[in-house]
């Protein structure tokens, strides 16, 4: 099975930077890349799809990019609301994996 | 509105079986494929299993396979969850998903349930 690797498990920064977050599959996906966002004690949510495609109803400071092995979510403008533990999800075939999460906290 | 809502979760003893279900509302049920994820304490994200819209193409992540058993009742918007064989490892809260996009095997998903709580402990 395809495994998928997150880097860094976790993450500070303060307010206002650009923060990225990578995400690696042992084996090329395609573009068949999600990106969740799970909050404390919440359920997760779905940010970004397809690698690049935004989420209805999400920020545009959230963005996705890359394709077969290697994927980033980048958040350009940190906001307190964003602290959270972000999630990789690979979605082209079952098992869909996920990554083991980033932890991103303010600085 | 879009809602998932998970029942079945409790206090299993190792080796024992649960079933849990989920009951979805509005949407057209029988269009999407559905998944299980789950979350073991403090933990990340686990893929479980998923089922294609009509229900007939099943997955299943390897942790699970041959001990637990999706199924779906799209005369009933019902997703279900047999679990037997159950190990401490399988304690995590159980969500529930709805796939984001009316493909025919699972994806990503957008909607979740607020989970079931599965503990296994003698």
């Amino acid at each position: 099975d395809i495994q998928m690797t997150q880097s860094p498990s976790s993450l500070s920064a303060s307010v206002g930077d650009r923060v990225t977050i990578t995400c690696r599959a042992s084996q090329g996906i395609g573009n068949y890349l999600a990106w969740y966002q799970q909050k404390p004690g919440k359920v997760p949510k779905l940010l970004i799809y397809i690698a690049s495609a935004l989420e209805s109803g999400v920020p545009s400071r959230f963005s996705g990019s890359g394709s077969g092995t290697e994927f980033t979510l980048t958040i350009s403008s940190l906001q307190p609301e964003d602290v959270a533990t972000y999630y990789c999800q690979k979605s082209n075939s079952a098992p869909n994996t996920f990554g083991q999460g980033t932890r991103l906290e303010i600085k | 509105e879009v809602q998932l809502v998970e029942s079945g979760g409790g206090l299993v003893q190792p080796g024992g079986s649960l079933r849990l279900s989920c009951a979805a509302s509005g949407f057209t049920f029988s269009s999407y494929a559905m998944s299980w994820v789950r979350q073991a304490p403090g933990q990340g994200l686990e893929w479980v299993s998923g089922i294609s819209g009509s229900g007939g193409s099943k997955f299943y992540a390897d942790s699970v396979k041959g001990r637990f058993t999706i199924s779906r009742d799209n005369s009933k918007n019902t997703l279900n969850l047999q679990m037997n064989s159950l190990r401490a490892e399988d304690t995590a809260v159980y969500y529930c998903a709805k796939d984001h996009s009316s493909t025919y095997y699972p994806t990503c998903m957008d909607v979740w349930g607020k989970g079931t709580t599965v503990t296994v402990s003698s």
